[in-house]
């Protein structure tokens, strides 16, 4: 199965825009990007999702190229809550749909 | 309501033990996940169930046995587990729809997770 690499980890500041990017080159031609946040001992939680282009919510924004290989989540003025690991999940083609997370990128927001 | 709910939060078992996780969701969703998670990796999917029938097994080893009663309720049952299978268990629902694009579209809602401790 395709993979998809993020970064390991990330330092931000508070009040600092952050982005996390995530490569995809295998995703499958239709199917969409999605982000989750994870803070230690829960369940990921669901932040946003995408096809192409942007896509914006209350929490974040999500751009996407046009070729679709890779995503970047955007996480606005980020605040000591923000600390976490951030996955992103992008279907490879040829086949049912397994969701396979990645190794997620561990957010840790400073003062 | 958008809560999935998972019993016990935490699990201590000997090797000899047989128990079970539960998983409950009213959200109406059909398919029902189970992941296991060790410290500081990411989440390994072992099983899927769509419309209360095991449609994904990720290589899971049979003391590990997934069971759909109904639309709402997902078990785990574990039985003669071995330390190594120690670790955060976590379960997921989601409604597979299907995007503007003509592909996958689906968002996965988890549970809290129940902490298994193998002795």
């Amino acid at each position: 199965l395709a993979k998809t690499t993020q970064p390991i980890s990330m330092d931000s500041y508070e009040g600092q825009e952050v982005n996390i990017t995530c490569s995809h080159n295998n995703i499958a031609t239709n199917d969409y990007i999605t982000w989750y946040q994870q803070f230690p001992s829960q369940g990921p939680r669901f932040i946003i999702q995408g096809y192409k282009t942007k896509v914006t919510n209350e929490v974040a924004s999500l751009f996407i190229p046009a070729d679709r290989k890779s995503s970047t989540l955007s996480l606005p003025r980020v605040s000591l809550s923000d600390t976490a690991v951030y996955y992103c999940l992008a279907p490879p083609g040829g086949g049912s749909y397994i969701p396979t997370f990645g190794r997620g990128t561990s957010l840790i927001v400073h003062p | 309501d958008t809560e999935v709910t998972q019993t016990p939060k935490h699990l201590v078992m000997g090797m000899t033990n047989k128990k079970s996780l539960k998983c409950e969701q009213h959200m109406g969703h059909r398919a029902m996940y189970w992941y296991k998670q060790k410290a500081k990796k990411p989440p390994e999917l072992m099983f899927v169930y769509s419309y209360e029938k095991l449609s994904i097994n990720e290589s899971v080893p049979s003391r590990f046995s997934p069971e759909c009663p109904n639309s709402s309720l997902l078990n785990l049952h574990l039985h003669a587990l071995q330390p190594e299978d120690s670790a955060l268990y976590l379960c997921a629902s989601s409604q597979a729809r299907t995007g503007t694009s003509g592909g996958h579209q689906e968002t996965q809602y988890f549970g809290p997770g129940t902490r298994l401790l193998v002795l």
